[in-house]
């Protein structure tokens, strides 16, 4: 059964560092990863898919590794900003086509 | 990306009665969409997989006749809450599969609050 681990569970950095949340997983056999953002009360909003055959994705100061043997993705932020602040999750998904969460890294980012 | 819009946003009940949660893809359609519920600090839990035409499919633990799914079309799926009770209180969001990436894109969210 696929289980989902996200380090740290909670993240305060001041404005301009660059950061990294980690994401592992226990089976490797996933299809895709994706990151995602949720802001308190709101749904999920995808930032990157990562496919099993790619190895990383970049969007604007963001960028997801994957590396499928290690059972493990990374999210890089870079010069973090206050309206980075918001819970990140990165989900997996197995063969059910769903995807299984971890339960999120909690990133404040102070000005 | 795609969008999926999920409605009510919030909703207040009394116990005994039901709710009725909308989830519709907006710019594509979904065949599959998926329901999540999550517990404050917690991660999102797979409560079922809702197949358009067809039964859902239940988690383990999930009670089917509590947590009604309907996919009429390839763009609305519904889940009814049936006699609500305090414990139902909970965070439910929607999600749906965009066709081509596979990447899932995921409603609002919802907010019940059973008294």
């Amino acid at each position: 059964k696929q289980e989902v681990t996200q380090i740290p569970a909670a993240l305060s950095v001041p404005e301009g560092e660059n950061l990294v949340l980690n994401c592992s997983f226990t089976d490797s056999a996933i299809y895709n990863l994706q990151w995602f953002r949720q802001d308190p009360g709101k749904g999920l909003t995808s930032l990157l898919l990562i496919q099993s055959s790619q190895r990383e994705q970049t969007s604007g100061r963001l960028n997801a590794s994957l590396d499928k043997s290690s059972g493990r993705s990374t999210l890089y932020i870079a010069a973090s900003q206050p309206g980075d602040s918001a819970t990140y999750l990165c989900g997996g998904r197995g063969s059910q086509g769903n995807l299984i969460f971890g339960k999120g890294t909690k990133l404040s980012v102070k000005p | 990306g795609a969008v999926v819009s999920q409605h009510p946003s919030w909703v207040i009940c009394k116990s005994g009665t039901s709710v009725k949660i909308e989830c519709r893809s907006l710019d594509f359609q979904a065949t599959t969409m998926f329901w999540y519920r999550q517990f404050p600090k917690q991660s999102l839990m797979l409560m079922a997989t809702s197949n358009e035409g067809s039964k859902a499919t239940y988690e383990q633990g999930v009670e089917k006749d509590k947590f009604l799914i309907n996919h009429a079309s390839l763009t609305l799926s519904t889940l009814t809450v049936t006699s609500a009770h305090p414990e139902d209180s909970s965070f439910y969001i929607c999600s749906a599969r965009s066709g081509g990436t596979g990447e899932l894109f995921f409603g609002e969210g919802s907010r019940l609050t059973v008294l």
